[in-house]
């Protein structure tokens, strides 16, 4: 089972570098999103997409932009990294259901170091 | 106001006691749930246990119980017979129905439970 798979594990970038966050999932689930961990906090979601061409802001969208062309995916694009982006970054996708008690499945999670 | 309460940092336990974990949520939403997810050192977010606003029973996943205690606000997690592997970051989170696409999973900042011999 696959099921939330994110690449790269770990990244290291130099200021102002631009990169993407893979995310992909094999669950036919429409609902994707991205959180972030910082130390010391739990997980802030940054985006979120309710199915393929469909995106929105969560919590901590500066710096950010995502897409959603297929069901599948659902890349994380920093434009260009501040230090502040130092981070875990978890993407996470459900089922349509929207009821609350629809489990959220998370990815393995990215460590990026922005130096 | 922080709409998920975590209020115990770090926690020492001897293997094979039981573990009461605290979390206490703020919400005007009749309808949301909670869960409870594990994050070991390997990083990965693990699904626990989940507990809806309107559910009449407490949740149970094998060794791992919801004592929700609606009225207070209260969903403590139980880890029944701990285990070295139980050592690890937990988290509680709530989703309220009124989250709307936003999804409204808010995270607690966590406990560190450590399990010791």
């Amino acid at each position: 089972n696959a099921g939330v798979t994110q690449t790269p594990k770990f990244q290291v970038l130099k200021t102002g570098q631009s990169m993407t966050l893979q995310c992909a999932q094999d669950m036919n689930h429409e609902y994707m999103s991205w959180y972030r961990q910082d130390p010391g906090m739990g997980l802030r979601l940054i985006h979120y997409s309710v199915g393929a061409g469909i995106t929105d802001q969560g919590e901590v969208p500066n710096g950010y932009n995502v897409s959603r062309s297929t069901t599948e995916d659902f890349p994380l694009r920093l434009l260009s990294a501040a230090p502040s982006q130092t981070s875990v970054y978890f993407c996470a996708s459900r089922g349509q259901d929207r009821g609350p008690g629809n489990t959220i499945y998370f990815g393995e999670g990215s460590w990026l170091t922005v130096v | 106001a922080q709409k998920i309460t975590q209020t115990q940092p770090g926690m020492f336990v001897q293997e094979k006691e039981a573990v009461t974990l605290d979390c206490t949520y703020d919400t005007s939403d009749p309808s949301y749930g909670l869960f409870w997810y594990k994050q070991p050192s390997s990083g990965e977010m693990i699904f626990l246990i989940y507990q809806g606003s309107y559910d009449q029973q407490n949740a149970t996943e094998g060794r791992y119980s919801l004592n929700f205690q609606k009225a207070r606000k209260s969903a403590n997690l139980v880890i029944s017979a701990s285990q070295l592997g139980d050592s690890a970051m937990y988290f509680c989170a709530m989703r309220e129905a009124s989250g709307g696409g936003a999804d409204g999973l808010t995270f607690g900042k966590g406990t560190h439970l450590i399990i010791q011999p």
